[in-house]
């Protein structure tokens, strides 16, 4: 089965500055793994994910991931943090073949000037 | 890119009151969807599982008979939420998936409030 946990439930950077957001997965099976975005009373939107393929993945609006077997992480980057990156971020496994996802808790990112 | 479509965005119910939303792929079939609830500042709870022509499966302490989900076609699925109470306030995003795809697209949620 699949699990997935992200660290810190809360993340606060500056303008500029590197964005760096953390998830473990567990997982007994090659995973599929997904970075999603939500802003205030929206739905969520994908970032990018992870599906065997490249183990570095890019995304849209600068983020990127890197897949580490050795330390079953999935942690999201960006080189530097926009006003608009200010958001909740999730990260999300796939448990089954139908789509069901398992979401980690969240990680609120706040963007300071 | 594939759009899902969820309506209302938000809705407004008194105590007692059924409220229906409906949530469209709007340029793929959907083979299944998801219904999640979200609390304020918490992650996605899923609630159910739902394929098209057949009955939806419920996570576990889902009262089914509470919210009641129709799959009618590959391109809609409706969660209803019969004789709303407060408690059942909360922020509901489906999300639907392609045949043979492993990527999920989200309608953009609706904000319940019962008053």
């Amino acid at each position: 089965a699949q699990s997935v946990t992200q660290l810190g439930s809360h993340v606060s950077v500056s303008e500029g500055a590197l964005v760096l957001l953390r998830c473990n997965y567990s997982s007994s099976v090659p995973p599929y793994l997904f970075w999603y975005v939500q802003y205030p009373n929206q739905g969520l939107q994908l970032l990018l994910k992870y599906t065997s393929a490249a183990t570095l993945v890019k995304g849209i609006n600068g983020f990127e991931a890197e897949f580490k077997k050795s330390e079953t992480s999935f942690h999201l980057t960006k080189p530097s943090a926009h006003m608009s990156d200010a958001a909740e971020y999730f990260c999300a496994g796939l448990t089954d073949s139908w789509g069901k996802l398992q979401f980690g808790a969240g990680t609120q990112v706040v963007v300071t000037p | 890119g594939a759009v899902v479509s969820q309506h209302p965005s938000w809705v407004i119910c008194k105590s007692g009151t059924s409220v229906k939303i409906e949530c469209r792929s709007l340029d793929f079939q959907a083979t299944t969807m998801f219904w999640y609830r979200q609390f304020p500042k918490q992650s996605l709870m899923l609630m159910a599982t739902s394929n098209e022509g057949s009955k939806a499966t419920y996570e576990q302490g889902v009262e089914k008979d509470k919210f009641l989900i129709n799959h009618a076609s590959l391109t809609l699925s409706t969660l209803t939420v019969t004789s709303a109470h407060p408690e059942d306030s909360s922020f509901y995003i489906c999300s639907a998936h392609r045949i043979r795809n492993t990527e999920a697209f989200f309608g953009q949620g609706t904000r319940l409030t019962v008053v």
